[in-house]
């Protein structure tokens, strides 16, 4: 059931856009992401429900396409913070917000 | 607003010692979680406690217990510990109430080894 992360890793210059993906092949009912930065805690960025609502980053996108069980979150303009680990977290339906978190991808972003 | 804090920072056990990880919050939130970070595997729960009095298993529960002391405090107890629970630990929070699911605060981590 862990949603599928893609790419698993990217390298970035300064300015340039990336695009991580998360498959699930179970239906959804939201997808969370997360950035992780080395040797500290996964931060919170954005959270997609069904239906099209969204909550989180003002400079961070994403989309939810429910047909496909897909989310994917843009990454425009990078900049050296954006360096980190992403993983993306699944929630299929009611269960207290117990997310299953895919195995993450890993950017880096270089001047 | 100090969030989530775990103890210790580092860990190191023999195998077959026990101990307790504690975890404390003070966003009053009503739902906790533990988690644990090997590498190439994302986080993995496992256990959560939905609300003060009530804990259910997560993806990998076995060899842990856990205990929601109050609404603050979530502990996780590894009874007799393993090599394979060598990892980093997670300890998590988040207001989660009917149908609206939040985001999850998380601890800076425990990392524990296991000889």
């Amino acid at each position: 059931q862990q949603p599928v992360q893609s790419p698993q890793a990217v390298i970035l210059r300064e300015g340039e856009d990336a695009v991580i993906n998360c498959s699930s092949s179970k239906a959804l009912y939201s997808v969370h992401w997360y950035r992780q930065k080395h040797g500290e805690a996964p931060v919170f960025l954005m959270i997609l429900l069904k239906g099209g609502e969204q909550k989180g980053h003002d400079k961070i996108s994403a989309s939810f396409n429910e047909k496909k069980q897909q989310s994917s979150l843009y990454l425009t303009a990078s900049q050296l913070s954006y360096s980190g680990t992403y993983f993306c977290g699944t929630l299929f339906s009611g269960g207290y917000n117990k997310l299953i978190f895919g195995a993450g991808t890993r950017l880096a972003v270089h001047p | 607003n100090a969030g989530v804090t775990q103890t210790p920072k580092f860990q190191v056990l023999k195998t077959g010692q026990s101990m307790t990880l504690q975890c404390a919050q003070d966003m009053n939130h009503n739902s906790m979680y533990w988690y644990r970070q090997d590498p190439g595997m994302g986080l993995r729960l496992i256990y959560y406690s939905a609300s003060e009095g009530t804990t259910d298993k997560g993806e990998v529960p076995n060899g842990y217990n856990v205990s929601r002391l109050n609404k603050r405090e979530f502990s996780l107890r590894l009874e007799s510990a393993a090599p394979s629970q060598t990892s980093v630990y997670f300890c998590a929070s988040s207001e989660a109430s009917g149908q609206v699911y939040n985001e999850q605060f998380f601890g800076p981590g425990t990392r524990l080894t296991v000889l």
